[in-house]
């Protein structure tokens, strides 16, 4: 079974702070995915990274920096946290299989709440 | 510019009878299509999938059909059971990495 874990559930942080959520898979994945969840918009894709230290910015990647240092390990940072940003993220892997449409695996997410 | 849409935002079904999900796209580029379900404080998890070679695919109690012509497809389950309650989300890929997701389907079975 695919694995996708989160480093938090929830998580509350002030406005101006730096925030770091992290994701890490155990299927040796080769794409990593952060999204954003949140009502009546379904889930968005903040980045993409195809492969370490490489990545793509998806449809809204203001606000948002994200590392890939380790294939395993995908981090999403807000580099100074808004009220705008509080939202539930989540983090999903998939191999890249050529020629091929790969299934998205998703962690539990991040609830993150910006006061 | 939303282009994949769930236009129901909530569903109640009786336990035992079918539940139906919609899903509408505009993009005649997508040719891969996935449904995923999604419990609160969880993250998606996939359902099931179809190429747009097909028009019909089954799983169990699930099956998804897919009608290119009106830009259409659609989440069968049958029988319901309270076990489905959860947010369904349809999602849209043109063979690339890149997945676009609807807004979400909310379906209650009643017991």
């Amino acid at each position: 079974d695919v694995k996708v874990t989160q480093s938090s559930r929830y998580l509350v942080k002030r406005t101006g702070e730096k925030v770091f959520l992290e994701c890490v898979q155990d299927m040796d994945h080769e794409n990593m995915f952060w999204y954003r969840q949140d009502p009546g918009l379904g889930l968005r894709l903040i980045y993409f990274s195809y492969d370490v230290k490489m990545k793509e910015k998806g449809d809204i990647p203001e606000g948002y920096s994200v590392s890939r240092e380790k294939k395993e390990r995908f981090s999403l940072i807000l580099e100074s946290a808004s009220t705008n940003q509080t939202s539930m993220y989540l983090c999903a892997s998939s191999l890249a299989v050529q020629g091929a449409t790969d299934t998205q695996y998703f962690g539990p997410g991040t609830r993150l709440t910006v006061l | 510019d939303q282009q994949v849409k769930q236009n129901s935002p909530s569903l109640s079904v009786q336990e035992g009878r079918i539940s139906i999900l919609n899903c509408d796209y505009t993009n005649s580029m997508f040719d891969y299509f996935l449904w995923y379900k999604k419990y609160p404080a969880e993250g998606p998890t996939f359902l099931i999938s179809i190429s747009s070679i097909k028009d019909k695919n089954e799983d169990g109690r699930f099956t998804v059909f897919l009608n290119k012509s009106a830009k259409h497809l659609s989440l069968h389950i049958v029988p319901s059971q309270p076990g489905d309650s959860a947010v369904y989300f349809c999602a849209a890929t043109s063979g690339t990495y890149k997945y676009i997701f609807g807004t979400g389907t909310r379906l209650k079975v009643l017991a």
